[in-house]
């Protein structure tokens, strides 16, 4: 069964320094998305990201956020200036043409801001 | 997007068939209804979806009745590995899929 797969499992940093999580989607998927789930709290919505341009992105993906296609496969999240507060599961997820199989999720990247 | 509500949690035994139901009055008319399973420490899994009437694979059904303002997930025959939480989510596909809390499903021995 085709996976989501996403880099590093975990990740501790200092406030303050720039994080990219990286996650290599499906082959033939086309949507990404980014969400992120602080510990004992429900899965929130960061970005969507379609034919290389963002299609949504929630009030949580400010300006210290960023997500990109660097070499067309690798799908990054960039935090420039991490803060404690962004310590959560990251998970990456895609979607293929055919949307019956609904989304597959990354295993996630666990982010600790020290 | 349209507001989903589930009950935070459900009990279960072993063997029994558990319904969970997801309210989402104000669905829109190209909006799917999707349902995913997560574990601690993993990313949602897809088991899911449906937009009118009975869906059913080979590990869960949903049905959707005709107003389409619930659903109800259904699972036959619950082992306690299928604790866990579960979601509901409704949404036009390809768009952001926002999770609510969901229902935290405990089974029992």
């Amino acid at each position: 069964e085709p996976e989501v797969t996403q880099t590093p499992s975990h990740q501790v940093t200092q406030m303050g320094q720039e994080v990219i999580l990286r996650c290599v989607p499906i082959s033939n998927h086309l949507y990404f998305y980014w969400y992120r789930q602080i510990l004992g709290q429900k899965v929130e919505f960061l970005v969507s990201f379609y034919n290389n341009e963002i299609s949504e992105k929630s009030e949580i993906f400010d300006d210290q956020f960023s997500v990109e296609r660097p070499d067309g496969s690798n799908f990054t999240l960039k935090i420039r200036s991490t803060k404690l507060e962004d310590s959560a599961m990251y998970f990456c997820a895609t979607l293929g043409q055919s949307l019956d199989d609904g989304y597959t999720f990354g295993s996630g990247t666990r982010l600790t801001v020290v | 997007l349209a507001k989903t509500t589930q009950p935070i949690s459900m009990d279960s035994y072993e063997g029994q068939e558990v319904n969970i139901t997801c309210s989402h009055n104000n669905i829109a008319t190209n909006d799917y209804i999707t349902w995913y399973q997560q574990f601690p420490s993993q990313g949602p899994r897809f088991i899911i979806q449906g937009y009118k009437t009975k869906v059913t694979n080979e590990v869960a059904s949903l049905f959707i009745p005709a107003d389409r303002k619930s659903s109800t997930l259904s699972l036959p025959r619950v082992s306690l590995s299928d604790t866990a939480v579960y979601y509901c989510l409704v949404g036009d596909m390809g768009g952001d899929m926002r999770f609510g809390a969901g229902t935290r499903l405990t089974v029992k021995p």
